[in-house]
C-alpha cells in the first residue's frame, strides 16, 4: 500500500501562469487535505475535500486558488496566474475516515517556486 | 484565534542525551492533540496522538504529556540519536474533523 504520492516534487512557474499540484491518496481513504508550509513558518490549513466535495475551503485564498477530488484520479490543487508570495512547499494529507480521532497521513509535498 | 505555540524555536543537544520540548495551545474546542516530526524536505510523519482524557503516551524513545487544564504539552526524547534531527511539530485538532492546527515546530539538531 504506497502512501500519499504527490507530483511533482518540485514545480518552477514563471509569474502569470498555472501551477497544477496532484495528490493520489492512500488506497482506501477519501479524505484529502491541502496545507501550505511558507518558509520558516508552520503548516497551514488550506481545503478539506471528500470525493467530489469540498467540505471546508476556509484556508483557501479567495481569488486565484481552487481545489477538487473528483471521483476517478488524484486531487489537484490548482492555482492560476501565480505570483511570487506562491512561493511554498504545499502538502496532502489523506484519512480513511473525516472524524476527529482517525489520522491523516502526508505526502512528500510539492515544492512550487515562482520565479 | 486559536493558536499553538512552541518553545524553543531551536534546539542542539549532543547525541545520547534527553530533551523535552514544549507546546502551549489556546485552541477552543479542543478534540486531541498530536506530536509530528518532520525531515528537511519531506512531510510530517505522526509520533502520538492524545485525547482529552490521556496525561501520558509513548512510542519508543518518544513520552508525550497532555495537561488539558493548563493547555500544556511537551515532548520528551531520550537517548537521542543523530536520526532525530529534525523539525517536532505541535498539532492540535479542533473540531469534528481532521483539521489540523500547527505549531511552527522546534528544530532540533543532535550532534555527535
Amino acid at each position: 500500500n504506497a502512501g500519499v504520492m504527490q507530483n511533482p516534487r518540485h514545480l518552477v512557474r514563471r509569474r502569470g501562469q498555472e501551477a497544477r499540484l496532484r495528490c493520489s491518496p492512500m488506497k482506501g481513504h477519501s479524505h484529502v487535505y491541502w496545507y501550505r508550509q511558507l518558509p520558516e513558518e508552520g503548516l497551514k490549513f488550506m481545503v478539506y475535500l471528500q470525493k467530489e466535495n469540498i467540505i471546508d475551503e476556509s484556508g483557501m485564498p479567495k481569488e486565484r486558488f481552487s481545489a477538487e477530488f473528483p471521483k476517478e484520479g488524484p486531487s489537484i490543487l490548482r492555482i492560476q496566474q501565480v505570483v511570487r508570495g506562491d512561493s511554498a512547499a504545499y502538502f496532502c494529507a489523506s484519512s480513511p475516515l473525516g472524524d476527529k480521532n482517525t489520522e491523516a497521513f502526508f505526502g512528500q509535498g510539492t515544492r512550487l517556486t515562482v520565479v | 484565534k486559536n493558536q499553538v505555540e512552541q518553545s524553543p524555536q531551536s534546539l542542539i543537544i549532543l547525541e545520547g542525551k534527553n530533551c523535552t520540548l514544549q507546546c502551549n495551545y489556546t485552541v477552543s474546542p479542543f478534540s486531541n492533540l498530536r506530536w509530528y516530526k518532520q525531515d528537511t524536505g519531506r512531510g510530517p510523519v505522526s509520533l502520538t496522538i492524545m485525547t482529552f482524557s490521556e496525561n501520558t503516551k509513548s512510542n519508543g524513545r518518544y513520552t508525550a504529556t497532555l495537561d488539558a487544564d493548563t493547555k500544556q504539552s511537551s515532548l520528551h526524547i531520550t537517548a537521542s540519536q543523530l536520526s532525530d534531527s529534525a523539525s517536532y511539530i505541535c498539532v492540535v485538532i479542533s473540531g469534528g474533523y481532521n483539521k489540523l492546527i500547527f505549531g511552527a515546530g522546534t528544530r532540533l539538531a543532535v550532534h555527535p
